[in-house]
């Protein structure tokens, strides 16, 4: 079956531009995660959804970036106001949910801000 | 919040050689730990994964061992072929949801 789905694969914009990054789990899946993961680092968690409840947004570094989930399923990870050090790729992973611990990948979005 | 630390950095192994990989984690609670494989261009890939009511866990050419009172936890392969060359990160999470990552292991397997 279809795996985890990003759009767009690569993105260049320009310092000081909004950016939308999209995300398509799994079908079925209830939990989906946003990470970054800069040049020869490892994954730094963002953002985390679970069904209907509250999201986590503890791991957000600014107020420049919001994530939302429509309908349970698609989400968008937006950053307002780019800037250089925002440049990094930016992963989202989906979980079936319950005890079912793995966390399911996409190929990532590349973002780099000029 | 937990802290992971990953060493080493980078490493060579001849094909056929064992590869070894050590993670440390701080937050005492955490009681699951998943190794991702990240191949290039893709995202990461669970391979194997062990909770803290296990002190091993082997699957095939790979297997990973923990500590518990030392709060380390190591991933092995054995037999390397020039297909285990990656990416490999370890995690740590106490509460299933939210993993902690290392900063990441690249392996290349010389031939």
């Amino acid at each position: 079956g279809a795996g985890v789905s990003q759009s767009p694969s690569n993105k260049v914009t320009e310092k000081g531009k909004d950016v939308e990054l999209r995300c398509d789990p799994i079908s079925g899946h209830t939990a989906l995660y946003w990470y970054r993961q800069s040049l020869g680092q490892g994954l730094e968690f963002l953002i985390y959804f679970q069904g209907n409840s509250a999201p986590d947004k503890s791991g957000l570094p600014s107020d420049r970036f919001s994530a939302e989930r429509t309908g349970g399923s698609v989400s968008t990870l937006t950053i307002q106001r780019t800037q250089q050090e925002d440049s990094a790729v930016y992963l989202c992973a989906s979980r079936i949910g319950g005890t079912d611990n793995e966390q399911f990948f996409g190929p990532g979005t590349r973002l780099t801000v000029l | 919040g937990e802290n992971v630390e990953q060493h080493p950095s980078t490493l060579s192994v001849q094909e056929g050689d064992s590869a070894v990989i050590k993670c440390t984690y701080s937050d005492s609670a955490s009681n699951y730990f998943p190794w991702y494989k990240q191949e290039l261009g893709k995202g990461p890939q669970l391979i194997i994964d062990i909770r803290s009511n296990v002190g091993e866990k082997k699957d095939q050419r790979i297997a990973v061992t923990l500590n518990k009172t030392a709060k380390h936890f190591s991933l092995h392969i054995t037999e390397t072929q020039p297909e285990d060359s990656a990416v490999y990160f370890c995690a740590a999470s106490r509460n299933d949801y939210k993993l902690s990552f290392g900063a990441g292991t690249t392996v290349t397997v010389r031939a």
